[in-house]
């Protein structure tokens, strides 16, 4: 069974631009969550989408955005890039509300120059 | 707000030397805590949920336990392919899909 795919897997943006990053979920599961990891602040909490519903949002400014296909795959926005938004951007999927882990992808690395 | 703290930040340990890592957790509506895996460059790779106080789950040389504040991750005679980050994270209120980490312990096994 294939993992969470994340693409693309490095990305580098100027400052004041703006960023899509897509994510495909296991096979079968309709619950996808975002999540930014840096060295000073660890993994935070972005949103999370079931059935192309945003059903929890991180407190992140209103320049991340995010949005779930019909097939479950997910991209998230960054709009006016800057240079605190780079970062390990992580999605994980997991089945509807079972109580069962997420299973988290490799991750896009975005650098902000 | 939820809160997770993770203790020590670093943990240098001798190849068979046991140990445990700490986190404690102010979740509200705890619905599971969970411990994650990270090796550098990677994803989270999942090891454990705990879902009530008194729970206990093993793996190898791994072992969760659950109190009503705290959870403790037990390595049991370590070896050097467990050096990693792990971390501690927990679901509250309405969904298992907004989780709150912990800034994590970074692991070295030494041989």
């Amino acid at each position: 069974k294939a993992g969470v795919t994340q693409t693309p897997r490095y990305l580098i943006k100027t400052r004041g631009q703006q960023v899509t990053l897509s994510c495909s979920p296991i096979s079968g599961h309709r619950s996808v969550s975002w999540y930014q990891q840096t060295p000073g602040q660890g993994l935070q909490f972005l949103f999370e989408y079931f059935s192309e519903t945003q059903r929890n949002k991180g407190n992140f400014p209103g320049r991340f955005s995010g949005r779930q296909f019909s097939n479950s795959r997910s991209e998230m926005n960054v709009s006016t890039l800057e240079l605190g938004d780079s970062a390990l951007y992580l999605c994980a999927s997991s089945l509807v509300d079972s109580g069962q882990q997420q299973y988290f992808g490799p991750g896009t690395r975005l650098t902000v120059t | 707000e939820d809160q997770v703290t993770q203790s020590p930040e670093a943990l240098r340990l001798q190849e068979g030397e046991s140990s445990s890592l700490n986190c404690s957790y102010t979740v509200s509506g705890l619905r599971g805590l969970f411990w994650y895996r990270q090796d550098p460059g990677k994803g989270p790779e999942f090891l454990f949920t705990l879902y009530s106080a008194g729970e206990e789950k093993e793996k190898e040389r791994l072992k969760a336990t659950l109190t009503k504040k705290e959870s403790f991750l037990h390595i049991t005679a370590p070896k050097p392919e467990d050096s990693a980050t792990y971390l501690c994270a927990g679901a509250g209120g309405t969904s298992y899909g907004k989780l709150t980490f912990g800034q994590g312990t970074i692991l070295t096994v030494h041989p």
